[in-house]
């Protein structure tokens, strides 16, 4: 069974700073990794995903994320936010030998608010 | 961009109410999911879809039911609602055949409460 932690519900930053919104995930098989994000009102957006080679990602929007395999860690960043990256952030993985049959597990999301 | 289309986009309704939330994707993707929402919650896949007559229900137990008998249309049904139905439901779909490694694209959900 694979799960994930989202370790902060919310994480509240002042415009231009940077940001970390870790994920931690738990699973007895190779993974892939995903972060989605949503924006008041409107559904997921794929954010970036790690699938194999370099473990630093890089996303849409200014965001990367690094693949730790030792500590099944997969944190997002970005160097520095903006008031439009308000939003929920969703890290997932899913099971590499799944197939067709595979199951995306979600965390529970963190909402990222960036003041002005 | 993504062309997944979810209607109504919120919706109240009274107890014991028959309700389809609606869902078509202009992508050509052949595999489709509905997932529930609450909030501080992770998504809980709640149906999936192959194709064209394929439906399997998902990880969370639901009293709705699915039908896909156009590949771009997925609705869900709830044939009597209950105020634990009240949720916001989210449909995707995937490219690629639907494979672990495969982008899902979703639609801006159905914000659905039951009085």
């Amino acid at each position: 069974a694979q799960s994930v932690t989202q370790l902060d519900s919310q994480v509240p930053v002042f415009e231009e700073a940077p940001v970390e919104l870790r994920c931690n995930y738990s699973s007895s098989v190779s993974v892939y990794l995903f972060w989605y994000v949503q924006y008041p009102n409107q559904g997921l957006q794929l954010l970036l995903k790690y699938l194999s080679g370099s473990t630093l990602v890089k996303g849409i929007n200014g965001f990367e994320a690094e693949f730790n395999k030792s500590q099944t860690s997969f944190h997002l960043r970005k160097p520095s936010v903006h008031i439009s990256d308000t939003a929920e952030y969703f890290c997932a993985v899913s099971d590499r030998g799944g197939g067709s049959n595979y199951k995306l597990t979600f965390g529970k999301g963190t909402l990222l608010t960036v003041n002005p | 961009e993504a062309d997944i289309y979810q209607t109504p986009r919120y919706l109240v309704i009274g107890t014991g109410k028959k309700i389809t939330l609606e869902c078509s994707q202009t992508m050509g993707h052949d595999k489709m999911y509905w997932y529930q929402q609450d909030p501080g919650m992770e998504l809980h896949l709640i149906h999936y879809s192959y194709g064209v007559n394929s439906t399997e229900k998902g990880d969370l137990s639901s009293e709705s039911t699915v039908s896909r008998i156009r590949t771009e249309h997925f609705p869900l049904t709830l044939e009597s609602a209950r105020p634990s139905h009240t949720s916001q439901y989210l449909c995707a779909s995937s490219e690629f055949g639907g494979l672990a490694a495969d982008t899902q694209y979703f639609g801006p959900g159905t914000r659905l409460t039951v009085l």
